[in-house]
């Protein structure tokens, strides 16, 4: 059936280095790739997304890679701060699609 | 802030019991969607709600109900309460039209229901 699921639950960085969150895909009929970032106590926030005929999109301090052979997508954080402790979340939906299927999440620890 | 308000923030219910949570949606925003994140594990579709009308629904029994009403809020009913309803719902607001991005959805912050 339709998944979103990620390598790493836990990924420890220090303050300054660069993350790379990985996520597995099965449902190859998705038109939209997206990363969502969740911090304690919230909801979960958009930070990018990526169309399924591209393979890279970039933001501010943000990449995200898109590997259509391998059904994979990765989000790249440089220069990661405090601020990026969170859980982050890949999801996927149709371009007229009225649901996000989320992933099961990755928990980044950015260590001082 | 997402401009996206949820009430109660927790609550206890009991099994068999029932629950109203309430959302309303970001200035605008013309479509609602709700989700159950149970602890530890992702966000899932529970159904969206445009022009007052359900408007798609995920793998969620009937007894889990909504409404959206002419000033796009929305509401969750959940009738019947069992254990495994204990998650956080998430209230989520979208504006449909040219020009959005089909998946950026701005969440509230949840209602967070513990059944006993």
């Amino acid at each position: 059936g339709e998944s979103v699921g990620l390598h790493l639950p836990t990924l420890s960085v220090q303050e300054g280095d660069n993350s790379i969150i990985n996520c597995a895909y099965s449902n190859s009929a998705s038109d939209y790739f997206i990363w969502y970032k969740q911090e304690s106590g919230k909801g979960p926030q958009f930070i990018i997304d990526i169309r399924s005929n591209m393979d890279k999109r970039q933001g501010q301090r943000v990449t995200v890679l898109l590997n259509k052979t391998v059904k994979h997508l990765s989000l790249q954080i440089a220069a990661t701060q405090p601020g990026d402790s969170a859980v982050y979340f890949c999801a996927e939906i149709k371009a007229a699609g009225n649901k996000l299927t989320f992933g099961g999440g990755t928990r980044v620890l950015v260590k001082p | 802030e997402t401009g996206v308000t949820q009430s109660p923030t927790h609550l206890i219910k009991t099994r068999g019991q029932q629950v109203t949570l309430r959302c309303s949606s970001q200035s605008g925003h013309n479509t609602v969607s709700w989700y159950q994140q149970a602890l530890g594990q992702g966000p899932q579709f529970i159904f969206q709600y445009y022009r007052e009308e359900e408007n798609g629904r995920g793998n969620f029994p009937p007894r889990f109900s909504g409404l959206q009403f002419p000033n796009y809020s929305s509401e969750l009913n959940v009738n019947a309460l069992e254990l495994d309803d204990s998650a956080l719902y998430l209230c989520a607001s979208s504006a449909r039209g040219s020009g959005r991005k089909p998946g950026e959805l701005f969440f509230g912050e949840g209602s967070r229901l513990t059944v006993l």
